[in-house]
């Protein structure tokens, strides 16, 4: 029974790129949460999604920032025209229901911006 | 405004002890709390759930209190282990707004000796 998947682990893009974040919730879970994690702070909530659904997005920045998950395939972060302050380690996270319900995480994807 | 504060000093404990870590919060109304776990260069690992109505939850050597009244969240772990090195998160919901999306704290990091 796998895990949440993340892919890639690393990532290292240049200022004004578009970095793509993947997540595979697991098995049967239809609820997916990404989340950001500077060194030395707490995870910050950034976006919730259902299938084809964005429920809240309320922690997402409103530039340059957007998030899918399609009825087929894996979550997508997208970020676009990356600055430095862009470098982060990306979580997603999946649940059997709603928010209410306990959360697993996948490894993470650390993004590098240079 | 909200807070959630954990400790952010380590906790040093000697192998076989019991080790207590809080979490705080402020000008929140949870319905439920969570603790979850974060080895470094990984994603947190769920512990416990514990609902607003539950007074304590019990996992092996984890016990988890909610005291809605100190607003204050003990997570208790008997007969420690060095393998219990880690941080640990706890994390609460926003309550209205409807999403009841978690909030983590920064995390309290747990050293046990041997």
């Amino acid at each position: 029974n796998a895990g949440v998947m993340q892919n890639p682990r690393h990532l290292v893009r240049r200022r004004g790129q578009e970095a793509r974040l993947r997540c595979s919730p697991m098995k049967g879970h239809s609820h997916v949460y990404w989340y950001r994690q500077l060194p030395e702070e707490g995870l910050k909530f950034m976006v919730y999604l259902q299938k084809e659904n964005i429920i809240d997005e309320s922690g997402m920045p409103k530039e340059r920032f957007s998030a899918e998950f399609p009825k087929e395939g894996p979550s997508i972060l997208r970020i676009q025209q990356v600055v430095r302050g862009d470098s982060a380690a990306y979580f997603c996270a999946s649940s059997p229901g709603g928010a209410r319900y306990e959360q697993y995480f996948g490894p993470g994807t650390r993004l590098t911006v240079t | 405004s909200q807070k959630i504060e954990q400790n952010s000093e380590a906790l040093n404990i000697q192998e076989g002890k019991t080790a207590t870590l809080t979490c705080n919060y402020t000008n929140y109304s949870p319905a439920y709390l969570q603790w979850y776990r974060q080895d470094p260069g990984r994603g947190p690992v769920f512990l416990l759930l514990i609902r607003e109505n539950e007074k304590e939850k019990r996992k092996e050597r984890l016990k988890v209190t909610f005291d809605t009244t100190l607003k204050q969240s003990l997570f208790h772990i008997t007969a420690s282990q060095p393998a219990d090195s880690a941080t640990y998160l706890c994390a609460l919901d926003r309550g209205s707004g409807g999403s009841y999306i978690p909030t983590f704290g920064r995390g309290t990091s747990l050293i046990v000796h041997p």
